[in-house]
């Protein structure tokens, strides 16, 4: 079973809308911890944000937004007022305690965004 | 700046030779390292896991004979690609936790490096 879903393979926007990703995950641990990376076409990821799972607090960046909901296994996250710059492929990303002291990271398969000018 | 250096960035080479990937901790140590694949427009998936003196976990599917690995130290994971092949083509990735010392913490987001884009001809 696939443990990160992001259903959008591919979203395509004008400038200055606004854009949400979707990310749904599926875990049995009660603690775990989510993430989003950003690859632009470079390809080096980016860290965007993390959020263990006792904290559903959303959480504002500038114009990035997320919202955690444990009750529905999602950690969507929102560009406001999206640019050109922020066209690239985002990740979603569970970790897991993986054995021992290690704890695994899981990819969704990404969505790409393209902001058009 | 960056934290993990993975060098070579980019390597295009022959069928049959083998190809070593250097992922580096910089100002931290790292006994834990990560590996992953990333096959065009596709996801990353994690190849293994490096562990600073003891032997690498293999994740389900991956050949340890074919993706060497080693962590003499604990700023230091190769991955050496053996005997390459056209299909063994593709983006390799490492990663460290962003924690110094022993153990991992789940919360610490990885350090990735830029990547390695091999290209087997």
């Amino acid at each position: 079973a696939q443990k990160v879903t992001q259903a959008q393979t591919e979203i395509s926007v004008v400038e200055k809308e606004d854009v949400t990703l979707d990310c749904v995950y599926e875990t049995r641990d009660t603690t775990y911890y989510l993430f989003w990376y950003k690859q632009p076409p470079s390809g080096e990821l980016v860290f965007l944000i993390r959020r263990n799972s006792f904290d559903e607090q959303n959480e504002i960046s500038g114009r990035y937004s997320w919202n955690f909901q444990k009750s529905t296994s999602s950690f969507n996250f929102t560009i406001t007022a999206s640019q050109v710059v922020d066209s690239a492929v985002y990740f979603c990303a569970l970790s897991e305690w993986g054995g021992g002291s290690n704890y695994k990271l899981t990819f969704g398969k990404g969505t790409l965004l393209t902001v058009n000018p | 700046g960056a934290v993990v250096s993975q060098h070579p960035s980019r390597v295009i080479c022959k069928s049959g030779t083998s190809v070593k990937i250097e992922c580096r901790s910089l100002d931290f140590q790292a006994t834990t390292m990560f590996w992953y694949r990333q096959f065009p427009k596709q996801s990353l998936m994690l190849m293994a896991t490096s562990n600073e003196g003891s032997k690498a976990t293999y994740e389900q599917g991956v050949e340890k004979d074919k993706f060497l690995i080693n962590h003499a130290s604990l700023t230091l994971s190769t991955l050496t690609v053996t005997s390459a092949h056209p299909e063994d083509s593709s983006f390799y990735i490492c990663s460290a936790p962003g924690v110094t010392g022993g153990g991992v913490m789940g919360n610490q987001p990885q350090h990735f490096g830029d990547g390695t884009r091999l290209s087997i001809l």
